[in-house]
Parts: C-alpha cells; structure tokens; sequence
C-alpha cells in the first residue's frame, strides 16, 4: 500500500500557478496517482490522474517524474474559488470489480488563495 | 442525471439508538464506498463494494454493517451509535474498483 506524504497547508496569491507535491516513495508498478478537491462541506471532486510524465486537462497539471516516488499537481492562475483541499492518492487501477481497494485519501493538503 | 445521493442530510441521535444512511447512484457504476470525515481531517474508508453482492472492510468498519441492496444502492447502519462516530459521511461510487470516484453530498451525523 503506498502510502502519501503532502504538505499540510499552503497560501498563494490570486493569479499566481500552485504546485502540490505529493512523495510516494513505494508506489507500486500498477499504481496510479490521482488527485482530488474538496471544498467545505462537499464530497471530493476528481481532477486529475496520471500514470507517468505529464498529463493536462482544462482544470490542472500533473508532473509525474520517471522514478514515479513524487507528483506535482499543478493549478494555472489560482482564483479565490480555488481555496480547497487537495488529495493524493495512490492506488492500483486494475483491480477490476476484485481485489482489494487500497487507495488511502490522508489528510490532503489545505490551499487557501488570498485576494 | 443526479450522480450520487445521499439520505438523511443531517441527522441527530442518542448514544444507543441505530439508523441507517442510504445511498444510490445512478450511473450504472459497480462498485460503491462508505467514507467518513472528522473535522479537519481527510477521508477514512469504513467499507466498500466492488460490485454487486460482495462487500469488505475498509480502515474503519467497527461499529457499522453494510448491505449492497443492488447495483444502485448501498446502505450504511449504525447498529448502537456512539458519540465516537459523529461525523459527515459521505458515499462514493465509480465504474469500477479504484477508478474515478463520484461523492455524494454527505450526511452530517451527530451522536449525543
């Protein structure tokens, strides 16, 4: 089970690019990253997944180097709406409708973006 | 399309009494999760279903049972709650195990 180290908390500014790094040391050759959102008294909301190198979409980055023990979430020009909780996790997507569901959400890392 | 929905929305209880936190989906996914989140801290699994008919414990399953009604549905009971396990649940589901999952808006629960 591989198990994620993020930081706690960050600030940013509106307008500025944010990088959440996420350390997992002992990912696994199945595991994919995937990272969520959460805003207060939401459920967790995807935003992005990736297996190697780099993956975009309309909403963030994601850096994944070639030993795979880290990834960088990142977020273009932050805006206040951006303030969240963002997760790391890392887990075996191959698992079907079998064996055992090994993804661990944490306790996130906490963006607050200020005016 | 409502995704994943969740009853009660918010629910007061007696230390001893029991309840039961429903959950559907109408995606057609198979597999479903139960979650809890404290205050200030992340998601803890308490017990999912892969699919259909199968169910297994997650980190936290103590003091709580489940049952997959069907493909839709995904039930969560307290037998005798406790103090402990107030919390905000939340019920996910995805496509399959461990792919993208979808949260439903959760139940904020509170044990005196």
């Amino acid at each position: 089970l591989a198990k994620t180290t993020q930081p706690i908390s960050m600030d940013s500014y509106e307008g500025q690019e944010v990088n959440i790094t996420c350390s997992h040391n002992n990912i696994a050759t199945n595991d994919y990253i995937t990272w969520y959102q959460q805003f207060p008294s939401q459920g967790p909301r995807f935003i992005i997944q990736g297996y190697k190198t780099k993956v975009t979409n309309e909403v963030a980055s994601l850096f994944i180097p070639a030993d795979r023990k880290s990834s960088t979430l990142s977020l273009p020009r932050v805006s206040l709406s951006d303030t969240a909780v963002y997760y790391c996790l890392v887990g075996d997507r191959s698992a079907g409708t079998s064996g055992t569901y090994k993804y661990i959400f944490g306790t996130g890392t906490r963006l607050k973006v200020l005016a | 399309n409502a995704g994943v929905t969740q009853t009660p929305k918010f629910q007061v209880l007696k230390t001893g009494q029991s309840m039961t936190l429903q959950c559907a989906q109408d995606m057609n996914h198979n597999s479903m999760y139960w979650y809890r989140q404290d205050p200030g801290m992340g998601l803890r699994l308490i017990y999912y279903s892969a699919s259909e008919g199968t169910t297994d414990k997650g980190e936290v399953p103590n003091g709580y049972n489940v049952s997959r009604l069907n493909k839709r549905e995904f039930s969560l009971r307290l037998e005798s709650a406790a103090p402990s396990q107030t919390s905000v649940y939340f019920c996910a589901s995805s496509e399959w195990l461990a792919e993208t999952q979808y949260f439903g808006p959760g139940t904020r629960l509170l044990v005196l």
